[in-house]
């Protein structure tokens, strides 16, 4: 079965500072793709950024990045120079192609950013 | 107007009742999905449909029902609803291309007391 680990509930960083939000992940199929997105206090749910199995580069968009290291299963999500609205739940995200195009969504790590 | 809409955005029912969530969508997606959060649990997906003449059950189906109306719209429904369904519900919509991302509703969120 497809598994995605969020291992950290909470996270706190001050303003200005970059922050890591920890993804692992688990399949057998060789495609797949990784999403991270972002649900301030509203609730909405916001894509972020996503990175295929076979991508070479790691994924940036803007402040945010993916460091993906595959051989690890690992999906971290990096945000450079944090800032105030940044404060929201964070989930990462899994598709793979044997699964019809379905999300499987970790559980989620709330970020705190202080000023 | 947002691409996503889900109809009623808040809904407080009792036990027992019958409870439907709509879901309409401009994007021209063919694939919709209903998705429940509860706390510290993520999102959980209840079903999901490619198509007009496709229904798949998700994770955690027991308990809901869906209906695709057309390709723009698919609905949530709760037979009998009880108060561990008490949650927010998201539908989302998908570009049949596999890379694509989730496009998310704006979510209902559901008391049963």
């Amino acid at each position: 079965a497809q598994k995605i680990t969020q291992t950290q509930p909470g996270m706190f960083v001050q303003e200005k500072e970059a922050v890591t939000l920890d993804c692992t992940y688990d399949t057998s199929d060789p495609s797949y793709g990784l999403f991270w997105y972002k649900q301030p206090s509203s609730g909405e749910m916001i894509f972020l950024i996503y990175q295929g199995s076979y991508d070479q580069q790691n994924a940036t968009e803007g402040r945010y990045s993916l460091n993906f290291q595959k051989a690890r299963k690992s999906a971290n999500l990096v945000i450079s120079a944090s800032q105030l609205g940044d404060s929201a739940m964070y989930f990462c995200a899994m598709s793979y192609a044997s699964g019809y195009s379905t999300l499987t969504f970790g559980k989620g790590t709330m970020l705190l950013v202080s000023p | 107007d947002a691409d996503v809409t889900q109809t009623p955005r808040n809904r407080i029912t009792k036990t027992g009742k019958r409870i439907m969530l709509e879901c309409s969508q401009t994007k021209g997606h063919d694939r919709m999905y209903w998705y429940r959060q509860d706390p510290g649990l993520g999102l959980r997906l209840i079903y999901y449909s490619f198509d007009v003449k496709d229904i798949n059950k998700g994770e955690i189906s027991d308990g809901y029902s869906v209906s695709r109306q057309a390709q723009a719209k698919f609905s949530l429904s709760l037979e009998s609803a009880i108060p561990n369904q008490t949650a927010l519900y998201f539908c989302a919509t998908k570009p049949s291309l596999n890379t694509g991302e989730l496009f998310f509703g704006e979510g209902s969120r559901l008391t049963v007391l």
